[in-house]
């Protein structure tokens, strides 16, 4: 059973544009949420993370928005690079034992 | 400092055959995972540790074991592999429970073809 459900499944923006990429949680007791990039033919590396505590996270271009009622949070990716392409996914974890992971997004960032 | 590295890059085995991953991490760190990475599916957790001496299965630990006889080693076994358990795998590690202060990080991945 998928805990956390992301979207969408792949996204393509141009080169200056925004790339949203949303997710759903059930589990009302996960208490940290993090976003990995992983760039084809490595390992996931930590991009940003939030507690439920604060609504957003901002760290250079990228946020995280977190809204707590509608179990919902989403990575937003202000000034898209080609640099960027990559895959992105969401993860969720439950007093820091374990991370359950999104499907995962493939973003494109045309020139 | 080499973070995590996973030994091997690439195998290839025969359904029925079996077979180990190392995982081996130099930042001291006591907590441990393995997980598999299949198109569509994000990475779901196999087996964890806690620490030197410890097991925990995830999400998906059927057809796997793993044992962690050293803190700085993590291993991954198949003893009959089947087709169904071709996938890339993750290793991964985290100083302690993880948190805004402790991150997971992963090692370069395992790719696996089971024919």
């Amino acid at each position: 059973q998928q805990q956390v459900k992301q979207s969408p499944q792949s996204l393509i923006v141009q080169k200056g544009g925004i790339s949203i990429i949303n997710c759903a949680y059930e589990n009302t007791a996960f208490d940290y949420f993090p976003w990995y990039q992983q760039f084809p033919g490595k390992g996931p590396a930590l991009l940003i993370a939030i507690r439920p505590d604060v609504s957003e996270k901002k760290e250079g271009r990228f946020t995280i928005s977190f809204n707590k009622s509608a179990k919902q949070f989403s990575l937003h990716i202000m000034d898209s690079q080609p640099g960027d392409s990559a895959t992105y996914f969401c993860a969720a974890s439950m007093s820091g034992s374990r991370l359950t992971f999104g499907e995962g997004t493939q973003l494109t960032v045309n020139p | 400092n080499a973070g995590v590295t996973q030994t091997p890059k690439f195998r290839v085995l025969k359904t029925g055959q079996s077979m180990t991953l190392l995982c081996a991490q130099d930042m001291n760190h006591e907590y441990m995972y393995w997980y598999r990475q299949d198109p569509g599916m994000g990475l779901r957790l196999i087996h964890y540790s806690v620490g030197e001496g410890t097991t925990a299965k995830g999400e998906v630990p059927d057809g796997y074991n793993v044992s962690r006889l050293k803190k700085q080693n993590f291993l991954l076994g198949l003893e009959s592999a089947a087709p169904s358990q071709t996938s890339v795998y993750f290793c991964a590690s985290s100083r302690d429970a993880l948190s805004l202060y402790n991150e997971q990080f992963f090692g370069p991945g395992t790719r696996l073809t089971v024919l």
